[in-house]
């Protein structure tokens, strides 16, 4: 079953330093998105990706954060400078608009900003 | 702010009953409403997906929408140990790329 798959599944990191993480989203899917979450908060929207640009985003996408799509089957999520709050798991996700906007999502990536 | 509502719980049910899982939401401009699974350090796995009024069944599980009353529930017939988790509720706009907007989940256990 095709599915989205994540890299690096824990990553530690500095305060300041700049992250990258990876994701493979499902290879027919259009959409692509990157969510977080916070221990023991909800899940929470950060930028929706389309056509190789940005198609929606939310407050939490400041300046800091960028996506990429640097070839045909990866996408990234990049963190300039880490701040402590940024400690959160993300979360890939893809879906296929032509089925419907079912999302479906990476095994994530557990950032710890030490 | 668009918010989605949910008993965080937990919700304890013996194993083989009926448990049942509730979501309100506060944009009525929302089209689709989703059920995802999440056992505890993993990501959320989609279970269920509603777009129309009243009521969609898969296996053990049926999914109910009332859009007047801004409601999704969800039911888990024949509960197992298995199904222990948090069940997040999410809905969006139903236009392809938009943000899927998640209540904080409601913790179930089923006990055997």
């Amino acid at each position: 079953e095709p599915e989205v798959t994540q890299t690096p599944s824990h990553q530690v990191t500095q305060m300041g330093q700049e992250v990258i993480l990876r994701c493979v989203p499902i290879s027919n899917h259009l959409y692509f998105y990157w969510y977080r979450q916070i221990l023991g908060q909800k899940v929470e929207f950060l930028v929706s990706f389309y056509n190789n640009e940005i198609s929606e985003k939310s407050e939490i996408f400041d300046d800091q954060f960028s996506v990429e799509r640097p070839d045909g089957s990866n996408f990234t999520l990049k963190i300039r400078s880490t701040k402590l709050e940024d400690s959160a798991m993300y979360f890939c996700a893809s879906s296929d608009p032509s089925g419907g906007t079912e999302a479906f999502f990476g095994q994530g990536t557990r950032l710890t900003v030490v | 702010q668009k918010e989605v509502e949910q008993n965080s719980g937990p919700l304890s049910v013996p194993e083989g009953a009926i448990a049942s899982l509730n979501c309100t939401y506060s944009d009525r401009g929302s089209q689709s409403f989703f059920w995802y699974r999440q056992y505890s350090g993993k990501s959320p796995e989609l279970i269920m997906f509603i777009y129309s009024n009243g009521d969609k069944e898969d296996g053990r599980f049926t999914a109910q929408l009332n859009k007047a009353s801004q409601y999704v529930s969800l039911l888990i017939r024949d509960s197992q140990p298995s199904d222990s988790a948090t069940y997040l509720c999410a809905v969006n706009a139903r236009q392809a790329g938009t943000a899927l907007i998640f209540g904080k989940g409601t913790t179930l256990s089923v006990s055997s």
